[in-house]
């Protein structure tokens, strides 16, 4: 079945330090990763989109890489702030089905 | 900027009694999905809906859940009995465009079912 991993583990890092987080897929081949930002008690706000022909995407702060070969997306915030504290939600998805399967989402700690 | 609203914020039930979720979407959005998170856990995927009907749904929304859009600008979302289990933060979200696009998510709900 489709599976989605991400660090169940916080990630906690010093503010100006660059945030990576991982999001790994298995037994399916997605046309597309999007990532969300959760707040806690609030709903994913979305951040960035990639498709499977670019390797590379890039928002402000933000950078996204997809390696299908690899199964695999790398989210990167350089310059952390605190305020970037989050959990960071990934959700492959499939041209033929526009709902979101989310993984578990990795939290995100900026210590100021 | 256009916000999904949702209502109530927190709604409290009794098992076995029937709620009903309200969401309205952005004004131009036509896809719309209900999303549920129980505490600590993912956001999961319950129904899509377009031009009034089900595009799909999840094991979850089985026959206890139902959607519609009863006035052409709230969608609900009804749970008829609720168990223990429904206890959760529904998310309602909603999109434009026919192609891949950012879903809008709302505030969400909080069911707390006793």
């Amino acid at each position: 079945s489709q599976k989605i991993e991400q660090n169940s583990e916080a990630l906690n890092i010093q503010e100006g330090k660059t945030a990576t987080l991982t999001c790994n897929y298995t037994n399916y081949s997605p046309a597309y990763l999007q990532w969300y930002r959760q707040d806690p008690g609030r709903g994913p706000v979305f951040l960035l989109l990639i498709r499977e022909n670019e390797k590379e995407k890039r928002k402000e702060r933000l950078k996204v890489t997809f390696d299908t070969t690899l199964k695999q997306s790398l989210f990167h915030i350089t310059a952390s702030q605190p305020a970037d504290s989050a959990t960071y939600l990934c959700a492959p998805g499939m041209d033929s089905s526009y709902k979101l399967i989310f993984g578990s989402g990795t939290r995100l700690l900026v210590r100021p | 900027e256009p916000e999904v609203t949702q209502t109530p914020s927190h709604q409290v039930t009794q098992m076995g009694q029937e709620v009903i979720l309200r969401c309205v979407p952005i004004s131009n959005h036509l896809y719309f999905y209900w999303y549920r998170q129980i505490l600590g856990q993912k956001v999961e995927f319950l129904v899509s809906f377009y031009n009034n009907e089900i595009s799909e749904k999840s094991e979850i929304f089985d026959d206890q859940f139902s959607v519609e859009r009863p006035d052409g600008s709230n969608f609900t979302l009804k749970i008829r009995s609720t168990k223990l289990e429904d206890s959760a933060m529904y998310f309602c979200a909603t999109r434009t465009s026919g192609g891949v696009d950012t879903q809008y998510f709302g505030p969400g709900t909080r069911l707390t079912v006793l």
